[in-house]
């Protein structure tokens, strides 16, 4: 059993589209996350949620709005697709009450924009 | 507010010398320290962490790392590095008390070749 999921894995799609990755994670974590990697390999904050709830929120345009269904699924939609949206996106979960944990990333998405 | 620096972009070793991947921290109160491993087209995955107690961690797949609060730093290491052992590596904190104690903060990552 996959710990954290993603879907879809790769995704290639021309500017201007709508797209949604989804994140699952089946370790109970009450804590979730998105993070983004360019290509210089930088990982970069997105968003965190926490029990549904937005806690972090980084300087991330607002065409990136995540949802959080419940607390085991925490999805990504990006309006308007760029060019340079073009990465690999992580989801990662962890649980907030214990800080001596790291995090358990999924296998990621490489988004590409034509 | 924490922050992670790993001053090496790349670090190139010869199979079956030993490995070090370098990384400095600074963090209020008590740090939590982690090292993570990402193969080519993969996630993240954990390899050793340092909450408190011997500052020598062992880990995954042989690797080590030594906790040295007067430098400050937590450099991974090997004794003796394999082909396989080529990735990328990030280091990462996690503050030992206050708001927003609990987020991971990560350094920018060393891409680690090991050399037949």
């Amino acid at each position: 059993d996959t710990a954290v999921s993603q879907t879809p894995k790769y995704l290639v799609t021309q500017m201007g589209n709508d797209k949604s990755i989804k994140c699952e994670q089946n370790l109970g974590h009450d804590t979730m996350y998105w993070y983004k990697q360019d290509s210089k390999k930088f990982l970069k904050i997105m968003f965190s949620y926490n029990n549904k709830e937005l806690i972090i929120n980084e300087t991330v345009p607002n065409r990136f709005s995540p949802k959080s269904p419940d607390k085991a699924h925490l999805n990504l939609h990006i309006n308007s697709l760029e060019l340079g949206d073009s990465a690999v996106y992580f989801c990662a979960s962890s649980q907030a009450d214990r800080t001596t944990d790291g995090y358990t990333f999924g296998s990621g998405t490489r988004l590409t924009v034509v | 507010a924490q922050s992670v620096a790993q001053p090496e972009d790349q670090v190139n070793v010869a199979e079956g010398n030993p490995l070090t991947v370098k990384c400095t921290y600074s963090v209020s109160g008590n740090p939590y320290l982690f090292w993570y491993v990402q193969y080519p087209n993969r996630g993240l995955q954990f390899l050793l962490k340092y909450i408190t107690g011997d500052n020598l961690v062992k880990g995954s797949y042989g690797f080590e790392a030594e906790f040295n609060k007067s430098q400050p730093s937590f450099h991974l290491k090997k004794p003796s590095a394999l082909v396989s052992d080529s990735a990328l590596y990030f280091c990462a904190s996690r503050g030992g008390g206050g708001a927003g104690s609990y987020q991971l903060t990560f350094g920018k990552g060393t891409k680690l070749s090991v050399i037949p």
